[in-house]
């Protein structure tokens, strides 16, 4: 069966720094999406991304973060100056399309250490 | 608005049954997606209601009340695999977005 893949598993960081968290949605799916879970808190959106452009994106989503696909097959979120409270896992998710009804599958996350 | 609430934690007992309920206050409701999430893990989709009634599949059901704004996970012959967090979600018209309740840790006791 298909599956959002992501990459690295775990990544640690120094406050300040840059990171590029990586995904591979499932193949002929089309929406993409960045969701993120602070340790013991809610899964949150972040944004979502259809024909190479933000659909939508939350509050959380602010000048600090990008999202990018750069080929055909990876969906990256880019932070570009982390810091302590951008500590979470990070999940990517994808659908088929961008219906109401349409199962939003999500990868095995990214766990962020910011220090 | 925009607001999930579900029973923090729970506990049954193999081969038992148990009901975890939801309830939402979501603007334009448009369907509730129930999702299984195992410690340090991805959300695994279980089912989807957008009409009221019961969904079955297998093991696992899903009942939604628009007019109550209410639904239940029904978890049948529990097993130890079933202990996890259990998580609430959902979507509006006009919007990408899933919105998600904070989750019902399960724990399944031999």
């Amino acid at each position: 069966e298909p599956e959002v893949t992501q990459t690295p598993s775990h990544q640690v960081t120094q406050m300040g720094q840059e990171v590029i968290l990586r995904c591979v949605p499932i193949s002929n799916h089309l929406y993409f999406y960045w969701y993120r879970q602070i340790l013991g808190q809610k899964v949150e959106f972040l944004v979502s991304f259809y024909n190479n452009e933000i659909s939508e994106k939350s509050e959380i989503f602010d000048d600090q973060f990008s999202v990018e696909r750069p080929d055909g097959s990876n969906f990256t979120l880019k932070i570009r100056s982390t810091k302590l409270e951008d500590s979470a896992m990070y999940f990517c998710a994808s659908s088929v399309s961008g219906s109401y009804q349409e199962t939003q599958y999500f990868g095995p996350g990214t766990r962020l250490l910011v220090l | 608005g925009q607001n999930i609430d579900q029973p923090t934690e729970m506990t049954a007992t193999e081969g038992a049954i148990v009901q975890i309920n939801c309830t939402y206050q979501t603007s334009g409701f448009n369907g509730l997606f129930w999702y299984q999430q195992h410690a340090g893990e991805a959300p695994t989709f279980l089912s989807y209601n957008v009409l009221d009634g019961l969904e079955e599949k297998g093991r696992f059901s899903s009942f939604l009340s628009r007019s109550k704004g209410y639904s239940y996970l029904l978890l049948k012959e529990l097993q130890m695999k079933d202990s996890a967090s259990y998580l609430c979600a959902s979507r509006s018209y006009n919007t990408d977005k899933l919105i998600f309740g904070t989750g019902t840790r399960l724990q399944v006791f031999p």
